[in-house]
């Protein structure tokens, strides 16, 4: 069965300081992967997206995630973080012609220090 | 503005009563989604619906039942058999497969 795995479930920054969040997925096919993010009481808000072609993309507020084949996995950085990065990230992951049913990770709540 | 609604943003059931959470969309998606998301988890898949008046069971349907009798709306009925219904309810449609799953602001429901 696919899973998907955040190992971190808290993480704590310094403001101005870099981020990497890790992802590691179990799929049997060629995965599509998300991120996404998710403050206090609100809905997920997609900051990236892969489906297929050059393995570095960009999202938005200035995130970027790599996908690594070989490692399976999809980790999402921020060369510098600002207090409004406080939130929790979920990785999610599916499998085309599924029904485009996500599978998600637990999460990691990120708390940035002044 | 497109987007999707979710009401009630707070909802109270009372032991044995059946409560429906309403969703509503206007981006013209096909597919809609119900997930539960408990404190501290990830979010798992309740029900889906990929075309109006179709749906199928995700992995926690148990307690749970939908319909889709229209493209923008895909509401979903806590019933008394789910015995923990206590959660964080958040609706989502995408407009086909392989593409991102937009959310809703999600309906907190609580037992009293």
């Amino acid at each position: 069965a696919q899973s998907v795995t955040q190992p971190d479930i808290h993480i704590t920054v310094s403001e101005g300081a870099s981020l990497e969040l890790r992802c590691n997925y179990s799929y049997g096919a060629t995965p599509y992967l998300f991120w996404y993010v998710q403050s206090p009481g609100q809905g997920l808000q997609l900051l990236l997206k892969y489906f297929s072609g050059d393995t570095l993309v960009q999202g938005i507020k200035g995130f970027e995630a790599e996908f690594k084949r070989s490692q399976s996995s999809f980790n999402l950085r921020k060369p510098s973080v600002h207090w409004s990065d406080a939130a929790e990230y979920f990785c999610a992951v599916g499998v085309q012609a599924a029904g485009n049913k996500l599978t998600f990770g637990g999460g990691t709540r990120v708390l940035v220090k002044p | 503005d497109g987007g999707i609604t979710q009401s009630p943003k707070y909802l109270f059931r009372k032991e044995g009563q059946n409560v429906t959470l309403s969703c509503e969309q206007n981006l013209n998606h096909d597919a809609m989604y119900w997930y539960r998301q408990d404190p501290g988890q990830g979010l798992r898949l309740i029900y889906y619906s990929q075309i109006v008046n179709d749906f199928q069971k995700g992995d926690i349907a148990e307690g749970y039942s939908v319909s889709r009798e229209k493209k923008e709306s895909f509401p979903l009925t806590v019933t008394s058999a789910q015995k923990n219904p206590t959660a964080f309810y958040l609706c989502a449609s995408s407009i086909g497969d392989a593409q991102p799953q937009h959310f809703g602001d999600g309906t907190r429901l609580s037992i009293l």
